[in-house]
Parts: structure tokens; sequence; C-alpha cells
């Protein structure tokens, strides 16, 4: 099976700021790689597919990269309504990532 | 607008069984392979079951493989999950899923339902 390290598990910014998540792959997932928002008390919503493609009506502000092994989430100018859980997901065996809680400063 | 709403949770005891249903609008649901992901209460997210479009292909990760069942009926457009011998680990939110294929068993999610919980405990 193919772990799905993440991190940080949280994190605190400040509204306007930059932040990234990571995701590691324990061996090459070949950009198969889908990121997810979780707002409290909601179901997942899809972000970002194959590492770097934004899923239609998400704001241009999230953004994904990576390839190989190493796989990031960046969300520029931070807005409060980004406040949320995120996790990653890969293709191959279907497994997530532990998540990352997301708290404004 | 695609809509997945899931229905069917409730508490039930150890070993004994339960059915969720997911009822899909907004699409044509015959045309997508479907999923059930859960959440463990505070915890993160667990792939439990996939159908593929005519229902022939089903795949289960082990921790569930041989006690859940994942069906489909696409005149309905209803998606179903019979879980039995029910475990207290299986404690969760179980969301209903639409699939979306790169290529035949690589996939990710691109709806969810809005969940619906189920408790495992005597």
């Amino acid at each position: 099976d193919i772990q799905m390290t993440q991190s940080p598990a949280s994190l605190s910014a400040s509204l306007g700021e930059t932040v990234t998540i990571e995701c590691r792959a324990s061996e090459d997932i070949y950009n198969g790689l889908a990121w997810y928002q979780q707002k409290p008390g909601k179901s997942p919503q899809l972000l970002i597919y194959n590492a770097n493609s934004l899923h239609t009506g998400v704001p241009s502000r999230f953004s994904g990269s990576g390839s190989g092994t190493q796989y990031s989430l960046k969300i520029n100018s931070l807005q409060s309504e980004d406040v949320a859980s995120y996790f990653c997901q890969q293709y191959y065996d279907y497994t997530f990532g532990a998540g990352t809680k997301l708290e404004l400063k | 607008e695609v809509q997945l709403v899931e229905s069917g949770g409730g508490l039930v005891q150890p070993g004994r069984s339960l059915k969720l249903s997911c009822a899909a609008s907004g699409f044509t649901f015959s045309n997508y392979y479907m999923a059930w992901v859960r959440q463990a209460p505070k915890k993160g997210l667990e792939w439990v079951a996939t159908i593929s479009t005519s229902g022939s292909r089903t795949y289960y990760p082990d921790s569930v493989k041989g006690r859940f069942t994942i069906s489909r009926d696409n005149a309905k457009s209803s998606l179903y999950l019979q879980m039995n011998s029910l475990k207290s680990e299986d404690t969760a939110t179980y969301y209903c899923a639409r699939v979306l294929r790169i290529i035949p068993t690589y996939w990710y999610f691109d709806f969810w339902g809005p969940g619906t919980m189920v408790t495992v405990s005597s």
C-alpha cells in the first residue's frame, strides 16, 4: 500500500498570508493526486486533481504542484472562508493523507 | 447541479447489519463509477468501496472486504452499501461520492454527499 504523509497537521496563518501544505507519498505516484477541502461540519470538496489542475469553480488563489513523491497545495492571499481541513488523496489505492487543519491567527 | 443525498444511518449493535442508500441527481448516474468513503469522528478519510457503471465490478479495501457490499440501481439513480458484521471501528460518517477515473483503477472523487452517520455500539 502507498502511504501518504501530510504536513503540517495544523497551521495558523493571518488573512492575506500565503500557506503551503505538503503531502509525501511512499513511492512515485506520477501526479495521481487530488486535494480536498473540508469545512467544519461539511463534506469534503474537490479543489485540485492530477496534482495541479483546478476543479471547476475553485478560486484561483488555490494551486497544486509537485511530482514523483512530493506534492504541495498553496493558498495565496488567505481568506476567512479558507478555514478548513485539507486532505490529499492518491489515485493508486485511494489512501488519504491525515489532514491539515488550517486556522486563522 | 450534481446532488448526492445519503440516508439509512443510525445506531446499530455490533455484529448486526445496516444498509445505506444514496440518491443521485443532476447528472447521468449510469455513466459514472460511484463510491463510499467514510470518516470516523475527528479522524481522517478512508475509502470503503467503489462500483463500476454497470455494477459488474466492485472494489474494496481489506478492512471491509467480505463484510460490506456496494450495489447500484441505475433505473433509480441510487447507490447502496450493505454493511454486515458491523464492528465498533466502523463507526463513522459515510459519504457517497462520484468517481472520476483517469484509467480503469486510478481515480479520485469529484462530488460528495453531506454524509450519514453510523454508530456501532451496544
